[in-house]
């Protein structure tokens, strides 16, 4: 079974600019959740998603924003990008919102913000 | 606040010998589930133990236990018999599990380096 995927793998923005990452779960699963991982540091979480509705959001300002789609894919979107929106973003897919299951983590998308 | 704190920004450790990463924890929450991830170069974070608050055993997988000390909040892990692919960054990570939602929180990492 295919694992979470995430596109594209790496890019490259300057700032000011806006930029949509993609991200499918494993097959089955109905949360997605994002996070970002600045060089040196644990991931962060930025929002989770469940059923086509937000779950969960971390403390991230409202350039960041998300959706999840009928097939349970989601995109993030971040608007006027900074210098600091250069992270690698993480997304995770599991089986239901909360209680006992486990995150499984995609390859996650590189961007940097020049 | 919940906090989650790994001490050790690095350690070596030789081949086929054991190793014990350290994570501490601080919540005031009853239900909550520690989890231990590996982070090699290429960045996908590869998932590999789990341990609920209420678990009495401590969980193994492999390789891998995970030591569960509750009344000193800490959940450190261990690798036994240390392989080359295990030198990676390792997470510590904690969901809380009243939230209603399934987000992790991190600690800052360790990186360990298997020398052979």
């Amino acid at each position: 079974d295919a694992g979470v995927t995430q596109s594209p793998t790496h890019l490259i923005k300057t700032r000011g600019q806006q930029v949509t990452l993609r991200c499918s779960p494993i097959s089955g699963h109905k949360s997605v959740s994002w996070y970002q991982q600045v060089l040196g540091q644990g991931p962060q979480f930025i929002f989770q998603y469940y059923e086509k509705e937000e779950r969960g959001r971390g403390n991230f300002p409202d350039r960041f924003s998300a959706r999840q789609f009928p097939n349970y894919s989601s995109e993030l979107n971040v608007n006027a990008l900074l210098l600091g929106d250069s992270a690698l973003y993480l997304c995770a897919s599991s089986g239901i919102a909360g209680g006992g299951e486990t995150q499984y983590f995609g390859p996650g998308t590189r961007l940097l913000v020049l | 606040a919940q906090k989650i704190t790994q001490t050790q920004p690095g350690m070596f450790v030789q081949e086929k010998e054991a190793v014990t990463l350290d994570c501490t924890y601080d919540t005031s929450d009853q239900s909550y589930g520690l989890f231990w991830y590996k982070q090699p170069s290429s960045g996908e974070m590869i998932f590999l133990i789990y341990q609920g608050s209420y678990d009495e055993q401590n969980a193994t997988e492999g390789r891998y236990s995970l030591n569960f000390q509750k009344a000193r909040k800490s959940a450190n892990l261990v690798i036994s018999a240390s392989q080359l692919g295990d030198s990676a960054m390792y997470f510590c990570a904690m969901r809380f599990d009243q939230t209603g939602a399934n987000n992790l929180f991190f600690g800052t990492g360790t990186r360990l380096t298997v020398i052979p």
